[in-house]
């Protein structure tokens, strides 16, 4: 069965440094991949989507993921951390042709300043 | 564009009763699928509904129910609700097509008490 991993339950940067959130998957072909923000109370927005081709991906709000079929990754990145982007973030994944999203368990994004 | 509504936004209910939900897609959106977030199971999938038609079903028991109107509105139904039952309820929709972007509405709270 398919399943997203993502490591890091918390993490805490620094406002104005880089950020990478990490996300391992396991499925059986590459698959599509996002990556969602969640602000508390809120629904969940699209940063950025991988469905083929180049594999350094941009987001919108400065975000960029990184596909790596060798490791089954695709990390999300910030090279400047503002403090308005803290919030829950979700990486997904979904079968090719399908609307079924599987989300990793998150990461919370804390930025102290 | 307006963006993906979701009604009501809160809801409290008594465990053995049931309880409906609507969700209205973005114009145009033809695919709306259902998902229930808690602290200790996460995202998880519900249902799929296309053209009226539920086209992917999560693993989640028979007392979860849906269906889809002409007007791609849906609703979603919880029966005989347990304690258990209490999680945001979030509705995405999308465009038939290869690339099945989803857009997330705000969803909806359920408290079981």
């Amino acid at each position: 069965a398919q399943s997203v991993t993502q490591p890091d339950i918390h993490i805490t940067v620094s406002e104005g440094a880089s950020l990478e959130l990490r996300c391992n998957y396991s499925y059986g072909a590459t698959p599509y991949l996002f990556w969602y923000v969640q602000s508390p109370g809120q629904g969940l927005q699209l940063l950025l989507k991988y469905f083929s081709g180049d594999t350094l991906v941009q987001g919108i709000k400065g975000f960029e993921a990184e596909f790596k079929r060798s490791q089954s990754s695709f990390n999300l990145r910030k090279p400047s951390v503002h403090w308005s982007d803290a919030a829950e973030y979700f990486c997904a994944v979904a079968p090719i042709g399908g609307n079924k999203l599987v989300f990793g368990a998150g990461t919370i994004l804390r930025v102290k300043s | 564009k307006a963006g993906v509504t979701q009604t009501p936004r809160y809801l409290i209910k008594t465990r053995g009763q049931q309880v409906t939900l609507s969700c209205s897609p973005i114009s145009g959106h033809r695919s709306v699928s259902w998902y229930q977030q808690t602290p200790g199971q996460g995202l998880q999938f519900l249902f799929e509904y296309f053209s009226e038609t539920q086209r992917n079903k999560g693993n989640f028991p028979g007392r979860f129910s849906g269906r889809q109107f002409s007007n791609s509105r849906s609703e979603m139904n919880v029966s005989t609700l347990e304690l258990g039952d209490s999680a945001l309820y979030l509705c995405a929709s999308s465009l038939e097509q290869a690339y099945n972007e989803q857009f997330f509405g705000p969803g909806t709270r359920l408290t079981v008490l």
